[in-house]
């Protein structure tokens, strides 16, 4: 599976959209990018994947490059709530594992 | 709906104890992972089991063993605790094979002294 490159932290003012970037320089034509996150020490949550089409749902948007590189992911409004460590994962079609590599830390500020 | 159950939440041990953490998914997942985590780092895959019946090692399987009791159950054990185990263990469960979209546990703490 290839790699991703996330910054190790970012903040972000409540009500504003949050923007994580990751790099997937390597990624190959049939890996998807996942994104998940970690609220203190809970177990991950699933947010949101894509293949090459940007994608949208309840908890946040994914847009990716034309040229699959690189990704990054929208939480339109954020919230206290959102402070978490967020992950980037590509994973292969029907591969059993999901890299966590260290993710991004989000603090959302009031 | 409890989605994935781990048992216990906590745990201390002493070197050489061993111990066994259970899991139980109610959301009719075929795949079932142990995971650790380790303070400030990602999670690593220790076993998983891609359907009942079958296990297979992930990135650190050293010192575990595991067991797919049933398509419900999976369960981590220790044989001979290590400091070195002293961890943050998650369970998850997928159930449709490609989207990868994992549901965890709440992880169970275990310190080996």
């Amino acid at each position: 599976d290839a790699k991703t490159t996330q910054p190790t932290s970012m903040d972000c003012a409540e009500g504003r959209a949050a923007n994580l970037p990751c790099n997937h320089s390597t990624i190959s034509g049939n890996e998807y990018v996942y994104w998940y996150r970690q609220i203190h020490s809970q177990g991950p949550q699933y947010i949101i994947h894509g293949l090459k089409n940007n994608e949208t749902n309840e908890m946040a948007s994914l847009i990716i490059t034309e040229d699959r590189k690189s990704s990054t992911l929208i939480l339109p409004h954020a919230t206290l709530r959102d402070t978490a460590v967020y992950y980037c994962i590509v994973k292969q079609t029907g591969a059993n594992n999901l890299f966590f590599g260290t993710g991004t830390r989000l603090t959302v500020i009031p | 709906n409890a989605g994935v159950t781990q048992t216990p939440k906590f745990q201390v041990l002493k070197t050489g104890q061993s111990m066994t953490l259970q899991c139980a998914q109610d959301m009719n997942h075929n795949s079932m992972y142990w995971y650790r985590q380790d303070p400030g780092m990602g999670l690593r895959l220790i076993y998983y089991s891609a359907s009942e019946g079958t296990t297979d090692k992930g990135e650190v399987p050293n010192g575990y063993n595991v067991s797919r009791l049933n398509k419900r159950e999976f369960s981590l054990r220790l044989e001979s605790a290590a400091p070195s185990q002293t961890s943050v263990y998650f369970c998850a469960g997928r159930g449709r094979l490609n989207t990868g979209e994992l549901f965890f546990g709440e992880g169970s703490r275990l310190t080996v002294l």
